[in-house]
């Protein structure tokens, strides 16, 4: 099977604008979670989405967002950027049946200036 | 409450030895602690995981050594070889949340 795949890799954006990454989790995988990556906060949770539905979101503003797709895969958006968005934007997918266990994708790296 | 705390930052030790790497955690309703590896322009990837029920779990030369009533795991890899070298995040869970708290990780450096 193939991996979690995200696009694009590598975005630059300034301020103020807005952006949107892309996951697509291994195939049969329902379950896709959010997370942010930053030298100085670690790994942090946006937000998990299963069939459709956010059900799990975690402390950032409501610039940023989520959806998920019919066929599992997921978009984050990000509005009105800021520097402090630099990070590594990470997927991870589950499997519903298969416990807590998540596999990361190799994420998106975003630098705003 | 929700935090998992990891210890050292930095951690270097020489080829064929020990790497220990220890967490702690406060909130009793985790329940799932995975420890993941992450290699420079890679997303984390599960190494093994634990959960509370028991104290010990072994995976080639990586184990998991649990204690409960200190809320305390930690990571023990032997054998250390110079491909270890990658930085090493634990996390903790609650079943039905699918949320990790991950601790801030721990750079290791296995010298040759």
């Amino acid at each position: 099977k193939a991996g979690v795949t995200q696009t694009p890799r590598y975005l630059i954006k300034t301020r103020g604008q807005q952006v949107t990454l892309s996951c697509s989790p291994i195939s049969g995988h329902r379950s896709v979670s959010w997370y942010q990556q930053t030298p100085g906060q670690g790994l942090q949770f946006l937000f998990e989405y299963f069939s459709e539905t956010q059900r799990n979101k975690g402390n950032f503003p409501g610039r940023f967002s989520g959806r998920q797709f019919s066929n599992s895969r997921s978009e984050m958006n990000v509005s009105t950027l800021e520097l402090g968005d630099s990070a590594l934007y990470l997927c991870a997918s589950r499997d519903q049946r298969g416990g807590n266990e998540q596999f990361f994708g190799p994420g998106t790296r975003l630098t705003v200036l | 409450q929700q935090q998992v705390k990891q210890s050292p930052q930095s951690l270097i030790v020489q080829k064929g030895g020990i790497s220990i790497i220890n967490c702690a955690y406060e909130n009793t309703a985790f329940d799932y602690f995975p420890w993941y590896q992450q290699f420079p322009g890679k997303g984390p990837a599960l190494l093994i995981a634990i959960r509370p029920d028991v104290s010990e779990k072994k995976e080639g030369r990586f184990t998991i050594s649990f204690n409960k009533s200190a809320k305390q795991f930690s990571l023990h890899i032997m054998d250390s070889q110079p491909g270890d070298s990658a930085t090493y995040f634990c996390a903790a869970s609650i079943s039905g949340t699918y949320k990790y708290i991950f601790g801030t990780g721990t750079r290791l450096k296995v010298l040759a």
